[in-house]
Order: structure tokens, then sequence, then C-alpha cells
């Protein structure tokens, strides 16, 4: 099915430093979210942005809509152990469907 | 509960047999959604409900998929003669917006293995 481009597809990360990812699409979205699954659970919401251009925080995670609307980032600053897990992104258009990402996973390096 | 509950959270069939996997919304979200997530990928639209109405099921893979949400609170995921390709986890979500597709809270998931 139609799929969101996410990058990277992985992180090796230490402790402490900055965490940056993005997703692309070829079509425009009305709606990003991110998302975080952690291993046997489900994806937990962890910021909706919702206008072109809008710069949103959530602790120390902000996330952007880019101004054509086919992209986002998020960020994440000064990693702890608990960050593991799956990031997806995620566009909504119109009726239904959210259309994901594949997920970039996260390793915080021992 | 406070969260979307899902039962059960693992279930193994062997080819062709029919299974059901159950989704206990949060309580008053009128929009329930279904996904399947195979292995290393994003969760994949199934189906859509708002209240008991299936508005949208273009995601069905096949025929043999199926669902049912008669009272407009729990729903049924249920698919007939299952082949291996349907081994994957099965997301219910749920939201209060009517519009429903975005700020969707998820079940733990249901890992449906076929042998």
């Amino acid at each position: 099915g139609q799929q969101l481009n996410q990058s990277p597809q992985s992180m090796f990360i230490q402790e402490g430093e900055d965490v940056s990812m993005n997703c692309t699409s070829s079509s425009i979205f009305n709606t990003w979210l991110w998302y975080k699954q952690d291993p046997g659970e489900g994806p937990v919401l962890l910021i909706a942005l919702y206008k072109a251009g809008e710069l949103t925080s959530n602790g120390r995670l902000t996330a952007q809509f880019g101004i054509t609307r086919k992209d986002s980032f998020l960020n994440i600053s000064a990693s702890i152990p608990s960050d593991v897990g799956i990031y997806f992104c995620a566009g909504w258009r119109s009726n239904y469907q959210l259309i994901w990402g594949a997920g970039t996973k996260l390793i915080i390096k021992p | 509960g406070a969260g979307v509950s899902q039962s059960p959270r693992y279930k193994v069939a062997k080819r062709g047999q029919d299974v059901a996997l159950r989704c206990d919304p949060i309580s008053g979200h009128v929009s329930l959604f279904w996904y399947q997530q195979a292995l290393g990928q994003g969760p994949e639209f199934l189906t859509y409900f708002q209240n008991e109405a299936q508005l949208d099921k273009s995601g069905l893979p096949s025929d043999r998929f199926f669902a049912e949400r008669p009272e407009g609170s729990v729903s049924t995921l249920k698919i007939q003669r299952t082949q291996q390709e349907d081994s994957a986890v099965y997301l219910c979500a749920s939201s209060f917006l009517w519009t429903g597709s975005y700020e969707q809270y998820f079940g733990p998931g249901t890992r449906l293995t076929v042998t």
C-alpha cells in the first residue's frame, strides 16, 4: 500500500545526543502525526500538526509541518534510554485513512 | 479500562481456520479503525466505523476479511480461511472525533500467526 518515505530507517545514538528524523511524500497532507511504538504495544501519539509551517513541541520533542505540506520532521533533544522504539509519521488527507511511514528505529548505544 | 483493549493478544491459527479478533474502544469514542501491521512496516488501514456504520472498508485485502460493530462499541474483525500472508499484527484504534482520521488511540494489537 501507499506509504510515506521515512528516514533514516534506524539510528544508533549515544544517550544525551539530539535526534532528527523526517518524513516526505509526493502528495500533500492536511495533517501530520508522529507516533512512537514500543515492542508489543500499539502506537502512541506524540505530536499532531495541523497547519503548514506549524512548529509544535511536546517536552523534548519538536515537530514541524513543512510549508509545502509534503514533509514533516521530528527532533528529540537530549535522548534518554526510554526514547528507544520505533517512530512513525502518519499523514491524513481526507476521508478516514491515515497513511503511514515505515518507521525509524531508535537504538541507544550502551 | 481507560484505553483501547484487544483480545486475544496472540493467536496461532492453522491455515484454513477462521479467526475472530475483538476490540474494545475507549468509552464514548464514535470512530473505530482497524489496521494491519506487517513486520517492519507501518500500519495499513483496513476499515473504519462511525458508531455502528462501516463507512470505509476499502483497505480490507480480500472478501475473507469481515468487520462488524453492531452496537457501536465493541468491534470484531473476522478472517475466514486464514492464509499465511494474513500473519501480521492487527491493531484497533478509536477516536472521539466525528471525522475520525487523526488523534487516534491504539490498542496493543493482536499478533496473528498462521501456520
